[in-house]
């Protein structure tokens, strides 16, 4: 089975641009969720998605968002891109996270390395 | 805000050598402790999801267990080995959200 796919891997901006990130799950996953990463901070939850709605969100500005398709792949957008917005963003999908789901454990990409100059 | 914290920060064993880590957490609104692995250069790896209290999980030399009811979970690694060098991470499930601890960095000098 393929793991979860992100692409890009690294990404270079300008403050004030936006950028979107991608991820695959893996086959048959419905649920992804998203993750930054800054130093000195443990992972933080942005959101998460399943079948297309987002059902839970983490405590960031409007400037982040998501979505999700009807193959289960997910984008991550930022507007108005900050220098406080360089971050490793992690995404990560699992079965449906629901009764006995609640046990699945993340599967995680390998990241999108973003940094804003 | 939900606060999971993981002590120590960082960590150096010789080979050979068993350590052990803590993972603190608020036990409100529990519903799942996850313990992940996380190697340079590497995505982070699911070392084991623990849900009932009192809870104990195996895996080789590795092992952890689980208190909802205090809110802790202890990570325990036997006879350490170099390639056990890797940043463990904790997080609590509470409905489909996650929050993470910062993690302990263990390094194994061989």
């Amino acid at each position: 089975k393929a793991g979860v796919t992100q692409t890009p891997r690294y990404l270079i901006k300008t403050r004030g641009q936006q950028v979107t990130l991608s991820c695959s799950p893996i086959s048959g996953h419905r649920s992804v969720s998203w993750y930054q990463q800054t130093p000195g901070q443990g992972l933080q939850f942005l959101f998460e998605y399943f079948s297309e709605t987002q059902r839970n969100k983490g405590n960031f500005p409007g400037r982040f968002s998501g979505r999700q398709f009807s193959n289960s792949r997910s984008e991550m957008n930022v507007s108005t891109l900050e220098l406080g917005d360089s971050a490793l963003y992690l995404c990560a999908s699992s079965r449906s996270g629901s009764g006995d789901s609640y046990n699945s454990p993340l599967h995680f990409g390998n990241g999108t390395r973003l940094t804003v100059t | 805000i939900l606060n999971v914290e993981q002590s120590p920060q960082s960590l150096h064993v010789q080979e050979g050598d068993s350590t052990n880590f803590t993972c603190s957490f608020p036990s409100s609104n529990f519903y799942a402790l996850h313990w992940y692995r996380w190697e340079t250069a590497k995505s982070p790896e699911a070392l084991f999801v623990m849900t009932l209290n009192g809870d104990e999980k195996k895996k080789g030399r590795i092992s952890a267990t689980l208190n909802t009811k205090e809110g802790y979970s202890y990570l325990y690694i036997k006879g350490s080995q170099p390639e056990d060098s890797a940043t463990y991470l904790c997080a609590k499930r509470t409905g489909n959200q996650f929050y993470f601890g910062t993690g302990t960095s263990l390094t194994v000098i061989p």
